[in-house]
């Protein structure tokens, strides 16, 4: 039970080059999540999927784009590489709710990061 | 807008002291406060709180949380090196189909021998 892993770990990109990071979990949850990760600014959402087939955008969606073609999978694109999407980045996925507030549902689990370097 | 707000930013103790992390939170719908503790890799879980006034224990850290008030502490006694980290913490909101998470920016807490 890998749970949930993130390709590549490590990754430098020119500005104006396109790559895409995926996220696999394996613990079955419907909801995943892609965060960035920068000094001082907390965890930021980016987009997220609340089930196979759906994406929605979160805070930061900018230069972004997801697919969640299956549901173990999360990709996230970038198209055109900008200095300023050189950040960390994060995916977590989560059960969906099974009852009231005092369920743990709310819990997201995350993948060990990519560290993104655009020059 | 929602908001979370960590205090302090960060904070070096000695090992054996006993730290008290802060979180606020001014947010429309609150279903639930997390606390995660990240060691330069992936965040991990550490407790998550939804009533007011009911401790959460895990070894030497404890949390809880007052609704009325909008904040919660966690508490780590006898800090150890190990503790060394940033202590994330998250609000879920309601509704809860979505359940986005809102961070706060976190504490460093470093521990020195």
């Amino acid at each position: 039970n890998a749970g949930v892993t993130q390709t590549p770990k490590f990754r430098v990109l020119k500005t104006g080059q396109s790559m895409t990071l995926l996220c696999a979990q394996d613990m079955n949850h419907e909801y995943m999540y892609w965060y960035r990760q920068d000094p001082g600014m907390g965890l930021r959402l980016i987009h997220y999927s609340v089930g196979e087939g759906t994406t929605a955008k979160g805070e930061v969606p900018d230069g972004y784009n997801v697919s969640r073609l299956k549901k173990q999978n999360f990709l996230l694109g970038l198209e055109s590489a900008a200095p300023s999407q050189t950040s960390v980045y994060f995916c977590a996925s989560r059960d969906r709710l099974a009852g009231g507030a005092s369920s743990s549902t709310d819990t997201q689990y995350f993948g060990p990061g990519t560290r993104l370097t655009v020059l | 807008e929602d908001k979370v707000v960590q205090s302090p930013l960060s904070l070096v103790v000695h090992e054996g002291d006993t730290v008290t992390l802060n979180c606020s939170y001014e947010v429309t719908n609150f279903r639930s406060l997390l606390w995660y503790k990240q060691e330069k890799k992936a965040p991990t879980f550490l407790f998550m709180l939804t009533s007011s006034g009911i401790e959460k224990k895990s070894g030497r850290l404890s949390s809880i949380l007052d609704k009325k008030e909008l904040f919660s502490i966690l508490n780590i006694t006898a800090t150890q090196t190990g503790d060394s980290a940033v202590y994330l913490c998250a609000v879920a909101l309601l509704p809860g189909a979505n359940s986005k998470l809102t961070f706060g920016k976190g504490i460093t807490l470093s521990v020195r021998p």
